[in-house]
């Protein structure tokens, strides 16, 4: 199974700072089609998860554009340039590019 | 728009079985890919499996394999996981999903939380 590495696990962030997040993949999740199939979720406690970036870079209607996704190959970021307070969660990073699908480990975000 | 709604919570022994449901409507249920996530106390999200409904497909991850059944009825649009032999590292909250590589296809039942204890 493809191991999915996220750093850091936890995320505490001044409202209005930017943060960042790193996914690593144990092996590249570029397809046969081409495509990165490299999602990321945001998860209330309580609440499903929401994908806000899916194929690497792709925001979800909705998803205000503080949100960036980026990367290649086995290497990627989640950032927010901003945080708000109603991002407080956890973030977790997807590749569907191999079966079965794997999660990385989590990174629970929360306000300094 | 499609909505995924899941049946209500269960408390189970170990080494029963659960099966948990997941109705879709607003969409073309038997095209989609059907997909199993959990999230246990502590844990990450873990996929557990999926089913294309349309030709009956299915796909479980290894961790699973053989205890997991994931099946489909199209004449209700709706999907089943069931979990067998339960432990209690099989408390959790299931959900059932429908993520697809296109903008905004991203849905999720609500959960359903599965309690196992003696």
């Amino acid at each position: 199974d493809v191991v999915m590495t996220q750093s850091p696990l936890s995320l505490p962030v001044t409202l209005g700072r930017p943060a960042s997040i790193s996914c690593r993949s144990s092996q590249s999740l570029v397809y046969s089609d081409g495509n990165t199939y490299l999602n990321w979720f945001h998860q209330r406690p309580g609440q499903s998860p929401r994908r806000l970036i899916f194929k690497v870079s792709n925001r979800d209607s909705g998803v205000p554009d503080r949100f960036s996704g980026s990367g290649s190959g086995t290497d990627f970021t989640l950032k927010i340039s901003r945080v708000e307070a109603e991002d407080v969660g956890v973030y977790y990073c997807m590749q569907d590019t191999h079966w079965p699908y794997t999660f990385g480990q989590g990174t629970k975000l929360e306000i300094k | 728009q499609v909505q995924l709604v899941q049946s209500g919570a269960e408390v189970k022994k170990p080494g029963s079985s659960v099966k948990v449901s997941c109705k879709a409507s607003g969409g073309n249920f038997g095209t989609y890919t059907i997909s199993w996530v959990r999230l246990a106390p502590g844990q990450g999200l873990e996929w557990m499996g999926r089913i294309i409904p349309l030709v009956d497909v299915t796909n479980y991850a290894q961790k699973f394999q053989g205890r997991v059944t994931i099946t489909a009825d199209k004449s209700t649009s709706t999907a089943y996981m069931e979990l067998s032999s339960l432990r209690s590292e099989d408390t959790a909250v299931y959900y059932c999903a429908i993520v697809l590589p296109v903008p905004n296809f991203d849905y999720w039942g609500q959960g359903t939380l599965v309690s196992v204890s003696s």
